[in-house]
């Protein structure tokens, strides 16, 4: 069955420090991984997504299908960083398709 | 932001009323999805419609039902609300195909007493 594991509910780091936020995800075709963010009292945002390779507020995310591991990382945190994060896998099942999203980790970086 | 409003946004009601939320877009995306959010669960897909009154369960759709007769509206509606279905619920739209993004509503935050 298709699953996004975060194993860690709460990540706190000092503004400066590297941050890391693992998400491994269990799919056994070819996946499509993305991350959203959720800003206090904002909607949840698309951050990056895999396919793009890109780099977002200074976050880059790889898939290693190896460790079927999709983590986010970001080397100098900053305060404004500080948001409800969730790992998302995106797939077809049943000729349809649907997100499934992990349990989220909520980043606190403080000053 | 994409067209994609939720209503009500907060509502208190009484174990046993049915309630309903609206979705509500304006982007003609086909994907309309409604989850809810519970701390510790994250984001549960609870039904979802794939067009016009096309729709499948999620993974906790047990107490609740959906409709979708138009494009721009999905319905979520409790049967007979229990405490358990106190949560952020969120509407979520996406296009078909790969690699797409989801634009997600504000949110409604549903108290059931």
């Amino acid at each position: 069955a298709q699953r996004v594991t975060q194993p860690e509910k709460l990540l706190s780091v000092f503004k400066g420090a590297p941050v890391e936020l693992k998400c491994n995800y269990s799919y056994s075709g070819s996946p499509e991984l993305f991350w959203y963010v959720q800003y206090s009292r904002q909607r949840l945002q698309l951050l990056l997504r895999h396919i793009s390779r890109e780099s977002i507020k200074g976050f880059t995310a790889d898939l290693n299908k190896g460790e079927t591991s999709f983590h986010l990382k970001k080397p100098f945190a900053q305060e404004e960083d500080s948001a409800m994060y969730y790992c998302a896998l995106y797939h077809l099942s049943s000729g349809t398709y649907k997100y499934i999203f992990g349990t989220g980790t909520r980043l606190k970086v403080l000053a | 932001d994409a067209g994609i409003t939720q209503s009500p946004r907060h509502k208190v009601t009484e174990t046993g009323t049915p309630v309903t939320l609206r979705c509500h877009q304006t982007e003609n995306h086909r994907y309309m999805y409604w989850y809810r959010q519970d701390p510790g669960h994250g984001l549960r897909l609870i039904h979802y419609s794939y067009g016009v009154k096309d729709t499948d369960k999620g993974e906790v759709s047990d107490g609740y039902s959906v409709s979708r007769s138009k494009t721009e509206d999905f319905l979520l509606t409790l049967e007979s609300a229990t405490s358990s279905q106190t949560s952020v619920y969120f509407c979520a739209i996406s296009e078909s195909g790969q690699n797409t993004e989801a634009f997600f509503g504000q949110g409604t935050r549903l108290t059931v007493v």
